[in-house]
């Protein structure tokens, strides 16, 4: 398996700033994974960040609201810019692990935005 | 993308119950997973399982591929299985994960 951090783990935000989430791996691994889960609802996949490349945005998400860095093959990071209360969400980073083909994820972000 | 349908949406039962969770996917699959995400938010792999059966204690799962549904067993329910259980799954091209809606399950004493 994978040893996944994020920090920070918990904040509260002010409507218009901008919150930047690591996601910190224990291994080397070529694809991370950038999910939101809104209160009460499923899991919604981003991002898909790869090394060395720009990251990849699933349709409603785009790169000015939600910047994505991938400087090395264990690290991310995902900043959510001029935050409103909608995006009150918890943040996931994700990876899958090729010799396993299984994906593990990080503790979260719980972001509240005032 | 694939379709993810979890059922039932809610459960609850009394401690010591067993419960039989389904998800239904609508495409053929690479991977399928399912987590139990607890009530700090955190997502627990309990099982990887595109196909076949698999068991780890009181927790069992089974996912018949050409059919295209997993089920997820839990015998003797305790009050620490309480939360969300999420059914995920990947297609052959493996850059998406889709999750199903998950189901709350509630187990009281």
């Amino acid at each position: 398996s994978a040893v996944i951090s994020q920090k920070p783990s918990r904040d509260i935000c002010q409507r218009g700033t901008s919150l930047t989430i690591q996601c910190q791996v224990d291994s080397q691994v070529t694809m991370m994974f950038w999910y939101r889960q809104q209160p009460g609802q499923s899991l919604t996949l981003i991002a898909t960040a790869n090394q060395g490349s720009e990251a990849t945005y699933e349709s409603g998400f785009v790169i000015d609201k939600f910047p994505i860095s991938r400087p090395n093959l264990t690290f991310s990071t995902l900043t959510v810019s001029n935050m409103s209360p909608e995006d009150s969400s918890i943040y996931l980073c994700s990876v899958d692990l090729a010799a396993y083909n299984e994906q593990f994820f990080g503790p979260g972000t719980r972001l509240t935005v005032l | 993308g694939i379709q993810v349908e979890q059922s039932p949406p809610d459960l609850i039962l009394q401690e010591g119950a067993n419960s039989t969770l389904r998800c239904n996917f609508s495409d053929s699959v690479n991977n399928l997973q399912w987590f139990h995400q607890n009530p700090w938010g955190q997502l627990i792999n309990l099982f990887y399982i595109p196909s076949g059966t698999k068991q780890n204690g009181r927790l069992s799962a089974t996912t018949v591929a050409t059919e295209r549904y997993s089920l997820l067993y839990i015998s003797s329910s305790q009050t620490t299985d309480s939360g969300v259980y999420f059914c995920a799954v990947g297609g052959y091209n493996f850059n998406k994960f889709y999750f199903g809606s998950g189901t709350k399950l509630n187990v009281k004493p």
